[in-house]
């Protein structure tokens, strides 16, 4: 099955710092990478995803690269905020047309983001 | 529902003691899945329903743990003869479902949080 492995496990910026968090994973056959936010006390919630077919995706202060070759993704954030400071975590799957779709999430991130 | 709704929000138990949690899914959303989020060890698969479809059970950690999705809908996780590493948020999502646009973002309830004494 699919393992995804996620560091650093936490880290911590300063304020107006970019964060970065990589990912690996192990099947190749996996083609959606989403990314999950998890503030305290809450369920994960989706941020930004990524498919197999394209590199880099951007949304703000928020980028995702990919290299199928290597099998590793990143998250980047820029000019961080203290609102930023979250759990994060990856994640791939597989996306068969009418079929079965396991989500494997790596250990997640712990990013404080200090004012 | 507007989101996806998990009860009881925190449950403490006795060791031996037999726990239920539920899960209420957004409405029309087919596929249903169950992860457990335990201190430094991510999140966890459990189980996961498709619809009509037999479910995938291949993450339930042992015979004592148990699943089951009533008219496509609310689903109960049971726990029977709870140990204390059993002690663990455990986190409800659902999506779209097989096949459908968004099948793959996973909205998730804000989990159920055991404590087993």
């Amino acid at each position: 099955g699919e393992n995804v492995e996620q560091h650093p496990s936490t880290l911590s910026v300063q304020e107006g710092d970019s964060a970065v968090i990589k990912c690996t994973y192990s099947d190749s056959a996996s083609n959606y990478f989403p990314w999950y936010k998890q503030e305290l006390g809450k369920g994960p919630q989706l941020i930004i995803d990524i498919r197999s077919n394209v590199g880099e995706k951007k949304d703000q202060r928020i980028a995702v690269t990919l290299n199928k070759t290597a099998k590793h993704f990143s998250l980047h954030i820029t000019e961080t905020q203290p609102e930023d400071s979250a759990v994060y975590f990856c994640a791939a799957s597989r996306n068969p047309r009418g079929g079965y779709q396991k989500v494997t999430f790596g250990i997640g991130t712990k990013l404080q983001v200090i004012p | 529902g507007a989101g996806v709704s998990q009860s009881p929000s925190n449950k403490v138990t006795e060791k031996g003691k037999d726990v239920e949690l539920r899960c209420d899914p957004i409405s029309g959303h087919t596929a249903l899945y169950w992860y457990r989020q335990s201190l430094g060890q991510g999140l966890e698969f459990l189980i996961y329903f498709q619809g009509n479809s037999a479910p995938d059970k291949s993450g339930l950690p042992s015979d004592r743990f148990s699943a089951e999705r009533t008219g496509g809908s609310v689903s109960t996780l049971t726990i029977q003869r709870t140990q204390q590493e059993d002690s663990a948020v455990y986190l409800c999502a659902s999506s779209t479902g097989t096949g459908a646009p968004g099948a793959n973002v996973l909205t998730f309830g804000a989990g159920s949080r055991l404590t087993v004494l």
